[in-house]
């Protein structure tokens, strides 16, 4: 079974337009990341929150985390076209690498 | 600079043969992964690598086999393509912190198709 499943699995807005993501896991964690992928392309690291924080900004994006639910969730503000892509999260779980969700797929409408 | 290197982009080959996706980071790193991604979109560990050292293993078909000849390669090679091995496989690097996970970068993807 997968660690991290994203909800939802696609989503699309308009541009300027927030748009929110959310990620469950099962296990306990030291960190949670956020990734991004453009088609055809290698994943990008977005930010990574660790377990005993709750919130934390980056530009447009915002993550919160919620231990007790283990779940997170990433924010985008005033969304453009150019963020169009698929979005993953990745939990930390001490196995020494990532455990990547099943992603969701933005579409951000010009 | 690229700093996560992949070769090659694109792989399309008969059932049956045998072939190798290569990998290397000029990051400084001590940890290479592979990664597979899915038709689906799914990405799943199959290997990890800390200083030349194998580290995760997961239940990979043993025609899968990885070798890191140094700490900045990792190479794959699988015997025997199936066709169920099509997908995309990433190599990625990072840099462990006191077993700690951190940032991973990626390269490009190498898309295999097998025919």
């Amino acid at each position: 079974s997968q660690q991290g499943e994203e909800d939802p699995q696609a989503l699309s807005i308009q541009e300027g337009e927030n748009a929110t993501m959310n990620c469950s896991y099962k296990t306990s964690i030291n960190n949670l990341q956020w990734y991004r992928q453009n088609s055809g392309r290698g994943l990008v690291h977005l930010i990574l929150i660790r377990s005993n924080e709750r919130e934390k900004h980056s530009g447009r994006l915002r993550v919160t985390l919620d231990t007790s639910k283990k779940s997170s969730s990433l924010l985008i503000t005033a969304s453009r076209a150019a963020d169009t892509a698929s979005y993953f999260c990745a939990t930390d779980t001490g196995r020494r690498a990532l455990t990547f969700g099943s992603g969701t797929r933005l579409q951000v409408q010009p | 600079d690229t700093a996560v290197s992949q070769t090659p982009k694109y792989l399309v080959t008969q059932m049956g043969n045998d072939k190798s996706i290569k990998c290397e980071q000029n990051l400084g790193h001590d940890t290479m992964y592979w990664y597979k991604q899915d038709s689906k979109k799914f990405l799943k560990i199959m290997f990890s690598y800390n200083n030349k050292e194998l580290i995760i293993n997961e239940t990979v078909p043993n025609r899968f086999s990885p070798k890191s000849p140094d700490k900045a390669h990792l190479n794959l090679h699988i015997n025997s393509l199936e066709l169920g091995d099509s997908a995309v496989y990433f190599c990625a690097s990072s840099q462990m912190d006191y077993l700690e996970t951190g940032e991973l970068f990626f390269g490009e993807g190498s898309r295999l198709t097998v025919l």
